[in-house]
Order: structure tokens, then C-alpha cells, then sequence
């Protein structure tokens, strides 16, 4: 089955820690991204990848960081720069500038610090 | 910039009642618009989508409308059932700046709750 994997499904995290959320994806989608879901706010665009070796902020990249080494995984770190990394972490996936696609969700992260 | 109003919520309907969500936007382009359902402790599943004004986004006997003149995409269905509850997020998508339909504005979410 095709699809977006994220692992784990639920992380604890120690203040002053990094954690790195695992995105794997076997659409052979060329763009992929993170989004932050936080009660009541929506989902917020963290960082988004076009191409292998690139990618770009979103709104709120402050205290994340991402690499793009290969086309099918997209992982996030939440470095101890970010004040407030409680929240469910979701990577999605797409075709780039294609008619009539749609993105890709995974089943999410929920980080909590601890 | 681009934005999505959703209205507030949470909605609580009895089996079969009528469901309609609103969800306005703002955009400079030419957006794409989406609905996207979460059912609790998932991801986000694609509902429907209308990519030009006029066009009608329709699944599960869920349907939006593109309303250019009135920025609008409300969600509506005519008889919900216990298992359409869930969180529904309204979304757009606009090529102008040169990206792709997975880059997402999003509105804050409606939950909704249907009892038997």
C-alpha cells in the first residue's frame, strides 16, 4: 500500500532536548511538509520540501530544523530553541504543481515535553 | 496574506439532522479549496475539493460549492450519521506563488459530534 509513514506515534521529550520525528513516504511525491496542529489553532506550515537537497521555511520555522536527503523521507527535529513544542506534528506529501492532486497525510506525532 | 475562516464551534447534531459548516476565505490568486476530515487520533483524509469558481466538490454525500463572489466553500450534508463525527478543516491551496496544492492555509477546525 502506498502511503505516509510516521514514526513514533507518540514521543516524550526532555526540556533542553532534540527529538527527530521520522516521514517516509512511497508515493514517489516530489514535495513534502510538516505541519504543526495545536488545539483550536488549525495546522500551521513548519518547513516544506520542493526537491531532494532543498527545502524552505514556512510560517513558523522558528526553533525546527529539516533535512531532504532522499526523496522519500522528510525528518523534522525539534531542537531545544522551540519554547512551546507540545503539539501534534503531521508530514504530508504531494506532487509539485500538478492539476487536480491532492496532499497526503501521515497518522501524526504527538510530542509532549516532559 | 492568504487566510481561512472557519465558523465557531463545536457543532452537536442528532442522527440525521442537516450539517452545514462555514468556511470563508482570503486569497490573491486563484485558489484551490479543500476539506479535509480528521477522525480522532488520525491524520487529515481528503473530504472534497473544487479547484476553479462554480465547481462542486462532492463524497460520502458531502458537498461544497466554490463561490468566488462570495469567497466562500461551505460544507454541507443533509443527514449526518454517528460515525461523521469528527474534526473537519477547510483549506486552500493557491499556485500564484508558485508552489504546489500540498501547501496549505488552513482554518482553525470544526469539531463535530453527532449523537444517535
Amino acid at each position: 500500500d502506498g502511503g505516509i509513514t510516521q514514526s513514533p506515534k507518540y514521543l516524550f521529550r526532555k526540556e533542553g532536548q532534540n527529538v527527530t520525528l521520522s516521514c517516509e513516504q512511497n508515493l514517489n511525491h516530489d514535495a513534502m511538509y510538516w505541519y504543526r496542529q495545536d488545539p483550536g489553532q488549525g495546522l500551521r506550515l513548519i518547513y516544506y520540501s520542493q526537491i531532494v537537497n532543498d527545502f524552505q521555511k514556512g510560517d513558523i520555522a522558528e526553533g525546527y530544523s529539516v533535512s531532504r536527503e532522499k526523496k522519500e523521507s522528510f525528518p523534522l527535529t525539534v531542537t531545544s530553541a522551540q519554547k512551546n513544542p507540545t503539539a501534534f506534528y503531521l508530514c504530508a506529501s504531494s506532487r509539485w504543481r500538478v492539476e487536480n492532486t491532492e496532499a497526503f497525510f501521515g497518522q501524526g506525532t504527538r510530542l509532549t515535553v516532559v | 496574506g492568504d487566510s481561512v475562516t472557519q465558523m465557531e464551534g463545536p457543532v452537536t447534531l442528532s442522527e440525521e439532522a442537516c450539517l452545514t459548516i462555514n468556511c470563508t476565505y482570503t486569497a490573491t490568486g486563484y485558489p484551490s479549496l479543500f476539506w479535509y476530515v480528521q477522525y480522532p487520533g488520525e491524520g487529515l483524509q481528503l473530504l472534497l475539493k473544487a479547484t476553479k469558481a462554480d465547481d462542486k466538490g462532492s463524497n460520502k454525500g458531502f458537498e461544497a460549492t466554490y463561490r468566488k463572489e462570495t469567497t466562500s466553500f461551505h460544507l454541507e450534508k443533509g443527514s449526518v450519521q454517528v460515525s461523521d463525527s469528527a474534526v473537519y478543516f477547510c483549506a486552500l491551496s493557491d499556485l500564484a506563488g508558485g508552489t504546489s496544492y500540498g501547501k496549505l492555509t488552513f482554518g482553525q477546525g470544526t469539531i463535530l459530534t453527532v449523537h444517535p
